[in-house]
Formats: structure tokens, C-alpha cells, sequence
């Protein structure tokens, strides 16, 4: 497999526009996860879907971020409109979610610079 | 609310010089915590899972171990290839299946 995939690898955009990223789960998983990583707040989670559902999105900061899982090998995160403060680097995870195991597998990430 | 705390944030060592990197947690009822690896520009790469107090995971030069309270990731004769960010994160019990990551402990191999 080849694993998670995230596009794009990087994306510069000036404030206020609107900017989607892209994720493709490995085949088989059923949870999907979005993360931004900072320098000042690490690694967070914002929002979790299972099965295609979103499952948890209190971290999403505000009303400007949303999360779409149409099927289960695709998601997208959107910015809009977009602020210098949303520059960080954005992950994609996904699992198998089961009574076992549930090892998140990470893609390469986005990283996002917002001028 | 669950917390990860690792130490230290930084540490350097040289070729060979054995160390341990720490993760102190609090969450209500463990179902797992997990420890990854992340090098610059790279998303973090799955090395550990432990469940239970007392067990103990190798892989290569790393060694996990975990307690109620907190997992040691222990580096034996480290080489310069083992330099990255080392995160460590948890799994609640109860809830959701989502993960809380702690800050990382950045480890710098000098030859």
C-alpha cells in the first residue's frame, strides 16, 4: 500500500482566500483523522470520522475550517477564507478502528503558509 | 482532561551514549499509548504500542516500557540515523478513538 496521501506537499496562498486540502486513506481503514502541527501547540487533533462520519470536530478552530468525507478513500479540509495564523503544517492519519490495535498511520503532511 | 507531558524537550548525545526519553500521563483508563517518530519535514512514523503497565516493546537500538503513570523510550548506543523528534501519545479507555500527542523530545546524534 502506499500508504496515507496528502496533496498538496505545499501551498502559499494569500489571506483570505479559500484553501482545500486533500487526503487518501490507506485502502481497508475506516477512521480518518486531521491534525495541525505548530511549533507553539505541537500536534492537534481536529476533527476524527469513522466510517465516513465525522465523529468528533471540537477541535476545529472556528467556522472557517470544514471537513468533508464523501467516501471512504477521500476526505478534504477547507479553509475559508484563509488567515496568517492558519499557516502550520496539516496531517492526515488513518486506522483500522477495532477492539484491538488502532494505530494512526500518517501521511506526509501539507504545509500551509497563508500570507 | 487527558495530558501528555514529555522530557526532556531537547536532548543531545553522542554516538553511543545511551539515554531515555520520558512520557508522564494522565487519562481516565489507558487503552493505549503509542510513541512515533518524526523526522523534519515528515509526518510522525508509528514505532510503539504498549497497553499495560509492565510491558516492555524493542525495536532495533528503542526499547518502550510503560507504567501507570508514564512509558520510557530507552536508546541504546544511539547512531546519528536515530536523531528526531520522538512523540509520545495516549489513548483513552473511554470515548473516542482520537489520540493525545504530547510536545515531543527532539534527540540530536553527534558522531
Amino acid at each position: 500500500d502506499a500508504g496515507v496521501i496528502q496533496s498538496p506537499r505545499h501551498e502559499v496562498t494569500e489571506m483570505g482566500q479559500e484553501v482545500t486540502l486533500r487526503c487518501k486513506p490507506i485502502s481497508g481503514h475506516n477512521s480518518l483523522f486531521w491534525y495541525r502541527q505548530t511549533m507553539m501547540r505541537g500536534l492537534e487533533l481536529l476533527i476524527y470520522f469513522n466510517n465516513n462520519v465525522p465523529i468528533d470536530d471540537s477541535g476545529m478552530p472556528e467556522d472557517r475550517f470544514s471537513a468533508k468525507m464523501p467516501n471512504a478513500s477521500f476526505s478534504t479540509l477547507k479553509i475559508q477564507p484563509s488567515e496568517p495564523r492558519d499557516s502550520a503544517v496539516y496531517f492526515c492519519a488513518s486506522s483500522l478502528e477495532d477492539r484491538g490495535e488502532n494505530i494512526q498511520y500518517f501521511g506526509a503532511g501539507t504545509r500551509l503558509s497563508v500570507l | 482532561e487527558d495530558q501528555v507531558t514529555q522530557s526532556p524537550e531537547a536532548l543531545r548525545l553522542q554516538e553511543g551514549e545511551s539515554s531515555s526519553l520520558n512520557c508522564s500521563y494522565t487519562v481516565s483508563g489507558l487503552r493505549g499509548l503509542f510513541w512515533y517518530r518524526q523526522d523534519p519535514g515528515k509526518g510522525p512514523e508509528f514505532l510503539f504500542t504498549l497497553y499495560s503497565a509492565g510491558e516492555e516493546k524493542e525495536k532495533e537500538r528503542l526499547k518502550a516500557t510503560l507504567t501507570k503513570k508514564e512509558s520510557f523510550l530507552h536508546i541504546t548506543a544511539p547512531k546519528p540515523e536515530d536523531s528526531a523528534t520522538y512523540l509520545c501519545a495516549v489513548q483513552a479507555e473511554v470515548g473516542n478513538n482520537d489520540m493525545r500527542f504530547g510536545a515531543g523530545t527532539r534527540l540530536t546524534v553527534k558522531p
